[in-house]
């Protein structure tokens, strides 16, 4: 059984770097193939893309915020950390991080997402 | 890389079959079978219901199938049910090794 959860505050201040970690079980990001991703979905709009991690350390990142992106693995505590820096009001939004399967490239199981408010 | 383009909102009755469209360009949709979808319910998480254009995951039922054409990608609901009012996302792997979201599509049932 596969299951993923976001952890990391709720609220951030504006300009602070924000650190979020997707801690799983049910599978191991050594095994080739598999990776994990953060998404973000802002109240009431649409998904959108952040970055992806593979289980050989390849990372992806959105062209948009590549340079406020940070994706990392500690494949022994089953764990990835995203770090977005200079948080701005309109990055607030609920952060899921899922479980990737890198063959096909689709999101096959989801955390139940955190809600990340920026605000002074 | 701008978002997939679907249709704001897509309804039916009961029984009714209904399609999401999701358009791309020749760098994402068109150019790769790695299009997927999504079903979001408010306030939980989105679940796979197609992977690779048309594949269904195990315990999604039959009545959602997928397919393609050129740059775009479709999602049809047959049988509509109560249950199937949700918002939809498409997704696709882009020729930049990157993935995109659709625009979503919120999904009424009359």
């Amino acid at each position: 059984q596969i299951t993923l959860k976001e952890s990391g505050p709720t609220l951030v201040k504006p300009t602070q770097t924000l650190t979020l970690t997707c801690t799983f079980s049910g599978f191991s990001l050594s095994t080739s193939g598999v990776g994990v991703g953060w998404i973000r979905q802002p109240p009431g709009k649409a998904l959108e893309w952040l970055a992806l991690i593979y289980w050989n350390d390849d990372k992806r990142y959105s062209p948009s915020l590549k340079s406020r992106l940070t994706i990392t693995k500690d494949t022994s505590k089953n764990q990835v950390v995203l770090t977005m820096t200079n948080m701005d009001p309109v990055d607030t939004a609920t952060y899921y991080c899922a479980h990737f399967f890198g063959s096909s490239s689709f999101f096959g199981y989801w955390g139940q997402g955190t809600l990340v408010t920026v605000s002074s | 890389q701008s978002a997939l383009t679907q249709p704001a909102s897509v309804s039916g009755s009961p029984g009714q079959s209904i399609t999401i469209s999701c358009t791309g360009t020749s760098s994402d949709v068109g150019g790769y079978n790695y299009v997927s979808w999504y079903q979001q319910h408010p306030g939980k998480a989105p679940k796979l219901m197609i992977y690779d254009v048309s594949n269904r995951p195990s315990g999604v039922s039959n009545r959602f199938s997928g397919s393609k054409s050129g740059n775009t990608a479709s999602l049809t609901i047959s049988g509509l049910q109560a249950e199937d009012e949700a918002d939809y996302y498409c997704s696709s792997y882009t020729s930049s090794s990157t993935l995109i979201f659709g625009t979503g599509t919120k999904v009424t049932v009359l």
